[in-house]
């Protein structure tokens, strides 16, 4: 069984451009949510999406959207980069049962300039 | 807003102690899960604890969930070397897929 797969796996980018990262779940799992991680803050919610539909949303700017395919493969885009945007972006793929258990893939590793 | 205080943040021993990392908080979480994670990599899913004062292991490691299910420790014995790594604590706290975690406890064990 296939496990979660995130692309790119590394991202140089400018300040002021923007970028869009990938993630296939789980084969079966129709929950997917992404996460930054970085240093400081540890890991960080970014937003969750069910069946095409965003359910769940973390703190962060509108520069940051997502959206999800009906075949559940989620995208993550982050406009008008900032340097503080350089981190680990984790996509975490689930069931959603009342017991929630998440598999993550190997992220992406984003750096701005 | 629902926190995770996970301590202690950095833990350096010698191969063979012993070892616990606490996960805190004042929310009630429906679901515990604890995950270990290598530099550069993705946190990998350890266990799962579900019912208050459920005790899991995992061969020298030994999970619990607090009774109210506030909180969970993680115990390993006779840490090795290969034990090395970032551990995390996520709570769940609704049928979704959104997880809080906990700061990290950086686990570093010397030979």
């Amino acid at each position: 069984k296939a496990g979660v797969t995130q692309t790119p796996r590394y991202l140089i980018k400018t300040r002021g451009q923007q970028v869009t990262l990938s993630c296939s779940p789980i084969s079966g799992h129709r929950s997917v949510s992404w996460y930054q991680q970085t240093p400081g803050q540890g890991l960080q919610f970014l937003f969750e999406y069910f069946s095409e539909t965003q359910r769940n949303k973390g703190n962060f700017p509108g520069r940051f959207s997502g959206r999800q395919f009906s075949n559940s493969r989620s995208e993550m885009n982050v406009s008008t980069l900032e340097l503080g945007d350089s981190a680990l972006y984790l996509c975490a793929s689930s069931l959603v049962t009342l017991n929630t258990e998440a598999f993550f893939g190997q992220g992406t590793r984003l750096t701005v300039v | 807003t629902q926190l995770l205080e996970q301590s202690p943040q950095f833990l350096s021993i010698q191969e063979g102690e012993n070892l616990t990392v606490y996960c805190n908080s004042s929310s009630v979480f429906s679901s515990l899960q604890w995950y270990r994670q290598e530099p550069g990599e993705g946190p990998v899913l350890l266990v799962t604890v579900v019912t208050g004062g459920e005790v899991k292991k995992l061969k020298r490691l030994t999970f619990q969930f607090g009774d109210a299910r506030k909180d969970s420790s993680l115990h390993i014995t006779a840490a090795q070397p290969g034990d090395t790594g970032l551990y995390l604590c996520a709570g769940a706290t609704s049928n979704t897929g959104k997880l809080i975690f906990g700061q990290g406890t950086t686990l570093q064990v010397k030979p």
